[in-house]
């Protein structure tokens, strides 16, 4: 299984509302990561976690807050978000618990708009 | 935020030719550096992993280069065909754990 999963695939949420988005990997990677992209720009690295632990912190806004339950599963928690946050968010996991150490594996994304 | 530049920023080409193109990063604080190809629709799947300077990675018609000293990797791509169309990045990882993503090159190959 090479794959990671991303749910959902698309979210509509309003400014009040508190969702999660949610990736799985069952590749034995020690590197999680969520990555978000707006239209027509590269991604940008948001959160690392290695070895389940947060590692990387981009100066994300507290309005996203991610957790880790285990070394499979990686959640984004969103709470009251701006129309700006609206974009693609990717999770993505790599072998290695040091970060970028290998090749990252990438999910399809969330496509979250905030109306 | 550092420079982390690609070019060209598309490209159109003829099925069979064969085609590069170039990322730019800074050259210092250099720890890796990372390719990947983005389909539409489809998830960024990794073609190469590179960390020494004067590396030259090959995955069956595409193939990379790097210069750390000067701050480029090429990507070349021999003989094309209408599935390599997507978009390729790269992406710089600094030894202090900073990653960007370069600005993408779109390339389409016509049949």
């Amino acid at each position: 299984d090479t794959e990671v999963t991303q749910t959902p695939k698309h979210l509509v949420m309003g400014m009040t509302n508190k969702k999660s988005l949610k990736c799985e990997q069952h590749m034995g990677h020690r590197a999680m990561y969520w990555y978000k992209q707006k239209a027509k720009k590269p991604p940008e690295l948001m959160f690392v976690y290695s070895y389940e632990k947060l590692s990387i912190n981009e100066s994300v806004p507290s309005r996203f807050s991610p957790e880790c339950p285990n070394s499979s599963l990686l959640n984004l928690h969103l709470h009251a978000l701006q129309p700006e946050d609206s974009a693609l968010y990717l999770c993505a996991s790599s072998q290695e618990g040091f970060p970028f150490e290998t090749e990252a594996f990438f999910g399809q994304g969330t496509r979250l708009t905030v109306v | 935020i550092l420079n982390v530049e690609q070019s060209p920023q598309s490209l159109h080409v003829q099925e069979g030719d064969s085609t590069n193109f170039t990322c730019s990063f800074p050259s210092s604080n250099f720890y890796a550096l990372h390719w990947y190809r983005w389909e539409t629709a489809k998830s960024p799947e990794a073609l190469f992993v590179m960390t020494l300077n004067g590396d030259e990675k090959k995955k069956g018609r595409i193939s990379a280069t790097l210069n750390t000293k000067e701050g480029y990797s090429y990507l070349y791509i021999k003989g094309s065909q209408p599935e390599d169309s997507a978009t390729y990045l790269c992406a710089f990882i600094s030894t202090g754990n900073q990653f960007y993503f370069g600005t993408g090159t779109s390339l389409t190959v016509i049949p």
